[in-house]
């Protein structure tokens, strides 16, 4: 159990258009989600927190306008990369945590490789 | 807010011997404390985690040791093996869920 899962792997698109990222918990339901990005050889660094039905919170610096998340139900959050620049380019990854008070357990996606051209 | 150190970001070892790797962390109120392997290009798997009640967790050849004084924790791979070969990740939170990182440690196994 606790699948999560990343749509697409990987995309390329031109800079200035829009790319959303989709992640799924897949066998369970997932009261928040979390948005990370990772550049090579760094470390994930938390873009956001997504609950379900609210509004998501922006960690410092993530600019809200430019990465829209929608957390509209228990098993979906979505990442839209608003306007995107080569600067942009990197490995998108979401996690969820399980539904229930007991546990911290982050169950990451696999990732989604943005490259803005 | 959180801020966790890890070292060494590099670590090579012969197969056979033990890795430890060490985290250090900042907000006194953090009770969660992953440790999270990634292979390149991969998804972070969890691996072992300890909770702030819990002094010391083992899972075969993977343990985790937290001192809450001192606002430490350990990772021990012993019997290392090639396939240990990835970069780790430790990280800390507290009740709202959201990890912070420590900037990863590239283990490298030779045989």
């Amino acid at each position: 159990g606790a699948v999560v899962s990343q749509h697409p792997s990987r995309v390329i698109c031109k800079s200035g258009t829009s790319v959303k990222i989709e992640c799924r918990s897949l066998d369970f339901q997932a009261t928040t989600m979390f948005w990370y990005r990772q550049f090579p050889k760094k470390s994930l660094m938390l873009m956001a927190t997504s609950n379900e039905g609210s509004k998501a919170t922006y960690e410092q610096g993530v600019e809200k306008d430019k990465f829209l998340i929608n957390h509209a139900s228990l098993t979906l959050s979505t990442l839209t990369v608003t306007s995107a620049h080569p600067e942009d380019s990197s490995f998108y990854i979401c996690s969820a945590v399980r539904g229930g008070l007991s546990t911290d357990t982050q169950y990451f996606g696999p990732g989604t490789r943005l490259t803005v051209l | 807010g959180e801020n966790v150190e890890q070292h060494p970001s590099t670590l090579s070892v012969q197969e056979g011997d033990s890795a430890v790797i060490k985290c250090t962390y900042s907000d006194s109120a953090s009770n969660y404390f992953p440790w999270y392997k990634q292979e390149l290009g991969k998804r972070p798997q969890l691996i072992i985690d300890i909770r702030s009640n819990v002094g010391e967790k083992k899972d075969q050849r993977i343990a985790v040791t937290l001192n809450k004084t001192a606002k430490h924790f350990s990772l021990h791979i012993t019997e290392t093996q090639p396939e240990d070969s990835a970069v780790y990740f430790c990280a800390a939170t507290d009740s709202g869920y959201a990890l912070n990182f420590g900037k990863g440690t590239s283990l490298l196994v030779t045989p």
